[in-house]
Parts: structure tokens; C-alpha cells; sequence
């Protein structure tokens, strides 16, 4: 089975307008972290945010938050006020228990139009 | 600045040549990692290593292997290249993990094509 699973292989957005990409996982640890991350076309993975499992809040960094449901095993990234710059792929990431490997999903392409 | 390099963007080989990809962290960080990157396949990782000489098989390690001689360096090495092996290669490093937030710190990525 995925452990991560990325259902939309490509979004469009209006810019300004706000967009949510789906990121479900699978994991029995209690304890892990959830990562999601930005790759323009220039190919550097950009780190944007990121939730731990037992983090009551969800996370929010600018733009970005992250839509947590533990029970539904779900991250879902919400970008804000889309811009131009924001068109690239962006992938979610888990890293279980203490270990130091990150899992990636297939990720989904993005683009802001006009 | 965080700095991870990457000796080179793009790169051309033959198939049967032996590759060297090699990766640079200045941040002192004990793990490094290579991952290819394929359409609709995300990124899988090859190898990665937590200590100097140390090194672990992650998901695809077949036909690749890994130096770590020194902490702020990784190599990829392709022993005999095949065509199968055209990818990005990307490496990453992070800090042995004391909070769960420490993220991996990516370098630009390598474009190898092998004809």
C-alpha cells in the first residue's frame, strides 16, 4: 500500500483565489511527521511546512496551513491568495517514528493562471 | 544559508560508463540522502547514510552504490550506466533528528541522461 498518497496529479487556480491539495497517508506509528514541499521548474525542493502527529494545532507558515485530521489520516496543504510564483510541483512527505527517511508522494503539479 | 550543492545540472553519459554524482553539505548535518525523481513516481530513495562510512539501501538501491568518506560528502556512484537510469537525482542532508520538525535540505538536482 501507498504511504502516501497524492490524488490529483495537477490543479489549476485563479490567482488570488485559495487552493487545497490532498495529501492522505498510512502509517501504525503514533508518532511522525508530515512534510510538504515545493519544486519549481528550476528542480530544488523547497521546504514550505510541517505537522507532527501529536501537534494540536494545525501548522501555518504565511500563505501556507496544513488541514490536519489525524482520524482521517489526511494533510491536506491550503495555499492562500495564490500568486504566479506559486505554479510548481508540490509534494507531501511523512517521516515515521524517530527514524531520519522521508516517504514522498507522487506529487501534484500546480498552476496559477491570470 | 543552508547549502547543499550538487557537482553538476545536467550531465551525458554512456550506457556502460561508470557515473559519479557527488553531493556537498556545508551544515555539519550527520545524514545525507539521494533520491531519483521520475514523472508520476515522486521521489524514492536510493540510498542514505548517518555517519561518516555508514551507509543504508533505501527503497531502489539496485545498480547504485554510495561513499561517504567525509560528513559533508556523498557520492552516487552508477557502476555501469543504463539507459533505465535517465533521472533527476536529487541529495538531501538533515541533523541526526532531535525534534521531529527538522526538514531536509535539498541541492538543485542532477539531470543525468544516458544514451
Amino acid at each position: 500500500a501507498q504511504k502516501i498518497t497524492q490524488t490529483q496529479p495537477g490543479m489549476f487556480v485563479q490567482e488570488k483565489e485559495a487552493v487545497t491539495l490532498d495529501c492522505t497517508y498510512d502509517t501504525s506509528d503514533q508518532s511522525y511527521g508530515l512534510f510538504w514541499y515545493k519544486q519549481p521548474s528550476s528542480g530544488e525542493m523547497i521546504f514550505l511546512i510541517y505537522q507532527g502527529s501529536y501537534d494540536e494545532q494545525n501548522a501555518t507558515e504565511g500563505r501556507y496551513s496544513l488541514n490536519f485530521q489525524k482520524a482521517r489520516k489526511s494533510a491536506n496543504l491550503v495555499i492562500s491568495a495564490s500568486q504566479l510564483g506559486d505554479s510548481a510541483m508540490y509534494f507531501c512527505a511523512m517521516r515515521e517514528g524517530g527514524g531520519n527517511k522521508l516517504t514522498f508522494g507522487t506529487g501534484t503539479q500546480l498552476k496559477v493562471e491570470l | 544559508d543552508v547549502k547543499v550543492t550538487q557537482s553538476s545540472r545536467y550531465l551525458v553519459k554512456r550506457t556502460g560508463e561508470k557515473v559519479f554524482l557527488e553531493c556537498v553539505q556545508d551544515m555539519d548535518h550527520e545524514n545525507m540522502f539521494w533520491y531519483r525523481q521520475d514523472p508520476g513516481l515522486g521521489l524514492r530513495l536510493i540510498y542514505f547514510s548517518y555517519d561518516v562510512k555508514m551507509k543504508e539501501k533505501g527503497d531502489i538501491p539496485e545498480g547504485y552504490s554510495v561513499s561517504r568518506e567525509k560528513k559533508e560528502r556523498f557520492s552516487l556512484i552508477l557502476e555501469s550506466a543504463s539507459t533505465n537510469q535517465t533521472s533527476m537525482y536529487l541529495c538531501a542532508s538533515s541533523s541526526r533528528t532531535s525534534g521531529r520538525e527538522e526538514t531536509q535540505y535539498f541541492g538543485p538536482g542532477t539531470r543525468l541522461l544516458v544514451l
